[in-house]
This record gives structure tokens, sequence and C-alpha cells, in this order.
């Protein structure tokens, strides 16, 4: 089966950083994706990482260690519109969610 | 990135009847169909893959005579919601894979039986 790990809350500052870390064990992997969900809208495409490293993508990076099942987005110069709820999914002919990390950012 | 329309964007309807949602993809063609249900402050949870064609692959737990997949052609996926209950009740959302690379998603459905 699928197992996939992210913290449930996290909460930060504006113009701070935050790293919502992801762990993952599963029976293929043909790639992660990071989403970004408001509430009562649909997830939105941030990030796809299939070879290990650092992604970056304005003020949003992710990065994907392969041999560790581990992947994290990093989310930089915090805004208020950044308080969402994040999903890692990875890849294996359909995708399987984590189960989501929210995001606070307060003033 | 591509675009993928969902519609109804939200549809209230009355214990019993049957509601179908359609998913487009309006400027690939999209090979592979995902339909997802997410209750309030879950994560999506995986129903069914369509592929064009052929029957969709239901995931455990999911009843194929009651929520209807199918998936004409390479631009359009149906989910028909039959004798709909309040349990039903639920954000559904379509995913569209272009080749093996990224999914994008629809708006969502926010369907209600009342």
């Amino acid at each position: 089966g699928q197992n996939i790990d992210q913290p449930t809350e996290m909460t930060a500052t504006e113009g701070a950083i935050v790293q919502i870390n992801c762990t993952y064990q599963t029976s293929g992997f043909n790639g992660l994706f990071w989403y970004q969900q408001h509430a009562g809208e649909a997830p939105t495409f941030l990030s796809y990482n299939v070879l290990d490293g650092l992604e970056e993508k304005g003020r949003f990076s992710s990065f994907l260690s392969r041999s560790k099942g581990y992947s994290y987005l990093l989310l930089k110069e915090l805004q208020m519109k950044d308080s969402a709820s994040y999903f890692c999914a990875v890849n294996d002919y359909k995708l399987s969610f984590g189960a989501g990390t929210t995001v606070t950012v307060r003033a | 990135g591509a675009v993928v329309s969902q519609h109804p964007s939200w549809v209230i309807c009355k214990s019993g009847t049957s509601v179908k949602i359609e998913c487009r993809s309006l400027d690939f063609q999209a090979t592979t169909m995902f339909w997802y249900r997410q209750f309030p402050k879950q994560s999506l949870m995986l129903m069914a893959t369509s592929n064009e064609g052929s029957k969709a692959t239901y995931e455990q737990g999911v009843e194929k005579d009651k929520f209807l997949i199918n998936h004409a052609s390479l631009t359009l996926s149906t989910l028909t919601v039959t004798s709909a209950h309040p349990e039903d009740s639920s954000f559904y959302i379509c995913s569209a894979r272009d080749r093996d690379i990224e999914a994008f998603f629809g708006q969502g459905t926010r369907l209600t039986v009342v």
C-alpha cells in the first residue's frame, strides 16, 4: 500500500520561512507533486520532482531524495495568502495524496 | 499549465435522484482521468481511474454501480452519482493527466444532497 506522511498543521509569521516535510513509502515511484489548496477550492499545482535535488520556483522550492523517501516544500517570504492546505502526492500511475498540512500565516 | 474544466461547480439535489458531473480537458488530450472525493478538512481520496474507451478502475470500497464513470473521448469524462443520499454530499474533483507527467485538476463540484 501507500504510506505518505506530512505534518497536520504549521503556523508561521508573515515574511518568515516554513518547511513542510513529506515522507513516503510507496510500491512505485514516478515523481512527487506538491499542491496548494485554499478552502473550498480545487488543488493547484505547485511543483513536481522526479530527480533528486532542489527545484526552485519563485518563493516556493521543493526538494526530493528518492533514496530516503523524503521531500520538502519550502515557502519563503510568507504572505497572508499562503494560508492554505498543502499536499504532497506521489505519482505511481495514479496520484496518492498525503493527508495535507494546514499552514496558517499570522501577521 | 493545461486547463481542466469541471461542471457544475455546485449542485443541490434531492435524495434519490442522480447527478452528473462533467470533466473536460480543454487544450490537451487526457489519456487518463481521475475522480476524487474530498470531505471537509480531509485529503483527496481517489475514487476511480478512467482511461478513454475502457471501463473505469475503482478503488476499494467505492461502489461502481453507484458512481458511474464514462470516459467516451480523450477530452471528456463524466461521473454520475446515482440515487444520491445525504452521505454522498462532498466535494468531487476530477483531474486529467497529459501523458505521464502533470495531473491537472478541475475546479471541483460541491454536491449537497437534501
